[in-house]
């Protein structure tokens, strides 16, 4: 079984700050890690993954994320935010291999980001 | 881009009503999912989908939730007999394939009510 624990359920930043949003997990077998980011009155989007490779991963608007497998966690930064980062982020892990398709979530972290 | 769909957006009911709702999953996918998240607590997996039978459910996919996919592009979700305690968002997701690298899209969102 796995968990996934977001320390922060809530961060405000000023506009072009940076910002960190935690995340750790625990599991016994090994798991893709990911990243998504609800707005507002949509679902739940894809920001980043992290499925093998390079521990550093990052999206295309400007978030990177971190795999740390010896401390569990995959937190998510940015170097300088806008008010359109604005959304809840969720962090999620899903078993490797085709065994497990189900994703496992954190509670979410509102990030709201302040002019 | 091609998106997953959810109808109703909102949708309350009494406490004993069943309810379905319906979700219309990217066109080429054969896996899909339902989600809920009850206001303030996480994410979690109910039952996945795939060649028309249910190949994964949780605890909490018990006897009065069942999922069907009654022609080629609808996928529903039927709470048979609701509680209180079924008030929550659901979310539907698809993927290609199954497999913790395919990655899971997902719809807007159902907000359900029972009163």
């Amino acid at each position: 079984a796995q968990s996934v624990t977001q320390l922060d359920s809530q961060v405000p930043v000023f506009e072009e700050a940076p910002v960190e949003l935690r995340c750790n997990y625990s599991s016994s077998v090994s798991v893709y890690l990911f990243w998504y980011v609800q707005y507002p009155n949509q679902g739940l989007q894809l920001l980043l993954k992290y499925l093998s490779g390079s521990t550093l991963v990052e999206s295309i608007n400007g978030f990177e994320a971190e795999f740390n497998k010896s401390q569990t966690s995959f937190h998510l930064r940015k170097p300088s935010v806008h008010i359109s980062d604005t959304a809840e982020y969720f962090c999620a892990v899903r078993p490797r291999g085709t065994s497990g398709s189900r994703l496992t979530f954190g509670e979410g972290t509102q990030l709201t980001v302040n002019p | 881009e091609p998106e997953v769909t959810q109808t109703p957006s909102h949708q309350v009911t009494q406490m004993g009503q069943e309810v379905i709702l319906r979700c219309v999953p990217i066109s080429n996918h054969l896996y899909f999912y339902w989600y809920r998240q009850i206001l303030g607590q996480k994410v979690e997996f109910l039952v996945s989908f795939y060649n028309n039978e249910i190949s994964e459910k949780s605890e909490i996919f018990d006897d009065q939730f069942s999922v069907e996919r009654p022609d080629g592009s609808n996928f529903t979700l039927k709470i048979r007999s609701t509680k209180l305690e079924d008030s929550a968002m659901y979310f539907c997701a698809s993927s290609e394939a199954s497999g913790g690298s395919y990655e899971q899209y997902f719809g807007p969102g159902t907000r359900l009510t029972v009163t």
